[in-house]
């Protein structure tokens, strides 16, 4: 099993939907989770950050982190067609400061 | 957060060559790493770059065919060493923050004959 699953997709979607992106875990020592946004032939930038349990809000986006499950999400809400890209969730906590990261989830929206 | 340049943006290689890609930040910054990102996989780290210090290397990855230098505390360089077309991949540096955080340059595209 690996420390960090995440589904590759395609995620297909209309515009103004709203986007689930989900990431499940496997070690319990992970205490920083991060989301990352990768548009095609760019480097990863960074989106949401959050530490522990809870929710993160940023304008659209969304970011809740479940520890008792070992799963964080990613919503964004009303999605435009620039949404469109690579998303990637990466954590990290305990011995191990770098953070782990997952496959990421390609999302399209379609006008 | 750091402003990350990275050269080259892309290259095309023939086998059995070496390529040195730069990676330049806009600030000082006390860590800076080299990622791997293959298509369809998740971002696999290389090494951490030390200043004044040998990188510290991933599981799978040797210094012999990933030499790295660290000069100072804004620029580093990564040479893909003896290519092969399993080299074929986008190699990221990146600078981390605090909390984790790390903050990644455009990458550079390596195509590998």
């Amino acid at each position: 099993q690996k420390e960090v699953e995440q589904d590759p997709g395609p995620l297909s979607v209309p515009e103004g939907a709203i986007v689930s992106l989900n990431c499940t875990y496997s070690n319990s020592a992970f205490q920083y989770f991060m989301w990352y946004r990768q548009y095609s032939r760019k480097g990863p930038e960074l989106l949401m950050y959050t530490y522990s349990s809870g929710n993160k809000e940023d304008g659209r986006f969304t970011a809740q982190v479940d520890k008792s499950s070992k799963y964080i999400s990613l919503f964004i809400r009303d999605s435009q067609p620039s949404d469109s890209a690579t998303y990637l969730c990466a954590m990290s906590g305990g011995r191990n400061y770098i953070p782990t990261f997952g496959r990421g989830t390609s999302l399209i929206v379609h006008p | 957060s750091a402003v990350i340049s990275q050269k080259p943006s892309r290259d095309i290689c023939q086998r059995g060559t070496s390529l040195t890609i730069q990676c330049q930040v806009d600030s000082q910054v006390t860590m800076m790493f080299w990622y791997r990102q293959q298509p369809g996989q998740s971002l696999t780290l290389i090494a951490t770059a030390n200043q004044g210090s040998e990188a510290t290397y991933e599981s799978g990855f040797v210094i012999d065919k990933f030499p790295i230098s660290r000069p100072n505390l804004t620029f580093s360089t990564l040479t893909v060493s003896n290519m092969s077309p399993e080299d074929s991949s986008i190699y990221l540096c990146s600078v981390g923050q605090v909390h984790n955080e790390q903050f990644f340059g455009p990458g550079t595209r390596l195509t590998v004959l």
